[in-house]
């Protein structure tokens, strides 16, 4: 596609419940990230993806949180037993994977009650 | 560990004014750099980027100035508009490693 999509846009779901967030990101680019913002803050990294890979997953808050790439493309980042502090703004970016280039999606709003 | 900061948290100006946005970063490593403006409910959006090899960009209005010795660098908007009213965010990479971003700086554009 022309950007990079990040699906669902917003996701409620009850405190302990599994989420899984999808990012597709732009056509031939390699490397993937994910970010997680919160209100007012900048956006927090979480994993990076070169390939199918994780280059650098040293982000992720807890083993709670869990992501994929398996072919290359489409990563899904997926969030057990969910809490209510996980609520935020799950970004994804894309690059061609030499350093530059980061284009970002919408972002999913997790929102967990 | 590394971070890249931002000296105001909000700037306000008028609609025509020249803007300009702070930032600092800590990690020497750090050799590409990019200017993000966020609105509302949306992802980051690219606005220029600059290699520490430079030291100016301009591109479309907007300036990024950067200074290695005192690791600083700066956006400036020529002839601010209320379309520019949004967050700004500066964000640092080393090659091949993950961008690390500011908090982020308010612009309000009073017409």
């Amino acid at each position: 596609g022309a950007g990079v999509s990040q699906t669902p846009s917003n996701k409620v779901t009850e405190k302990g419940k599994y989420v899984e967030l999808r990012c597709d990101p732009i056509s031939g680019h390699t490397a993937l990230y994910w970010y997680r913002q919160s209100l007012g803050q900048g956006p927090e990294f979480l994993i990076y993806f070169q390939g199918t890979g994780a280059a650098d997953d040293s982000g992720l808050p807890n083993d709670r949180f869990f992501a994929v790439r398996p072919e290359g493309s489409v990563s899904t980042l997926k969030i057990q037993r969910t809490e209510r502090g996980d609520s935020a703004v799950y970004l994804c970016a894309s690059s061609p994977g030499q350093g530059y280039g980061y284009t970002f999606g919408s972002g999913t709003r997790l929102t967990v009650v | 560990g590394e971070s890249v900061g931002l000296h105001l948290p909000t700037l306000s100006v008028q609609e025509g004014d020249n803007s300009i946005i702070n930032c600092a970063y800590s990690n020497s490593a750090s050799d590409y750099f990019i200017w993000y403006k966020q609105e509302s409910g949306k992802g980051p959006q690219f606005i220029i980027d600059i290699r520490s090899n430079m030291d100016k960009r301009q591109g479309q209005r907007v300036t990024v100035l950067l200074n290695k010795t005192v690791k600083h660098l700066s956006l400036q908007i020529a002839a601010t508009q209320p379309g520019d009213s949004a967050v700004y965010f500066c964000a640092g990479a080393g090659f091949f490693q993950k961008l690390v971003f500011g908090t982020g700086t308010r612009l309000l554009v009073s017409p």
